[in-house]
């Protein structure tokens, strides 16, 4: 099945600090998604990528699809920011095949 | 709209009993998804129903099961309870277009289980 690798594992930025999160997949894909998880567990949405950019306020996505990667970019990071960063992409049908994570960590 | 809801949120259990999680969907959303989260193996997907029916399965044993109603509201169900089986349990729902095999899934808060 599908292959996804997200890096970097571990991130640790100062506040303010831009950063750039990497997400390789092993076969094509029609979307792609982007998910914060914050410290109580729940899966919050950032983006449904399949190609393309997208910009929701500091946060931004590119996915190019033809090389099999996306990247997620945070501008003036916040304490607010910091989780764990899923890139999910569909494996059977509508089964999402979810890469192992970035865990960020903004410190003050 | 409100967003995937699921109960019971947190849950202590002992090994050998069994247990039953619940998911309601958000509105106009038939397809629902159930993923297990554990450190040690990332997010894992278990099961889809799609109008009741189980669409899709992963590699889980068949102590894992699940249903959906006819409003969509679906269950997940699990026997026999190991240690293993302590995890985050995550349920999403997506809307199905036709022509799409796969659609933006929207995730639930999780039922955190703990087996003792």
């Amino acid at each position: 099945g599908i292959q996804v690798e997200q890096s970097p594992p571990d991130l640790i930025l100062q506040e303010g600090a831009n950063s750039t999160l990497r997400c390789n997949f092993s076969d094509s894909v029609n979307n792609l998604q982007w998910f914060h998880q914050n410290p109580w567990g729940q899966l919050i949405n950032l983006f449904y990528i399949p190609s393309g950019t997208k910009q929701n306020g500091r946060l931004s996505a590119t996915t190019v699809a033809t090389e099999r990667y996306s990247l997620l970019y945070i501008s003036s990071s916040q304490t607010t920011d910091s989780g764990v960063y899923f890139c999910a992409v569909p494996g059977d049908g509508n089964k999402l095949v979810f890469g192992a994570g970035t865990i960020l960590r903004v410190k003050s | 709209k409100a967003g995937v809801t699921q109960t019971p949120r947190y849950l202590i259990k002992t090994r050998g009993q069994q247990v039953t999680l619940s998911c309601s969907p958000i509105s106009g959303h038939r397809s629902v998804s159930w993923y297990q989260q554990t450190p040690g193996q990332g997010l894992q997907f278990l099961f889809e129903y799609f109008s009741e029916t189980q669409r899709n399965k992963g590699n889980f044993p068949g102590r894992f099961s699940g249903r959906q109603f006819s409003n969509s509201r679906s269950e997940m169900n699990v026997s026999t309870l190991e240690l293993g089986d302590s995890a985050l349990y995550l349920c999403a729902s997506s809307v199905i277009r036709s022509g799409r095999a796969s659609n933006e899934q929207f995730f639930g808060p999780g039922t955190r289980l703990t087996v003792l």
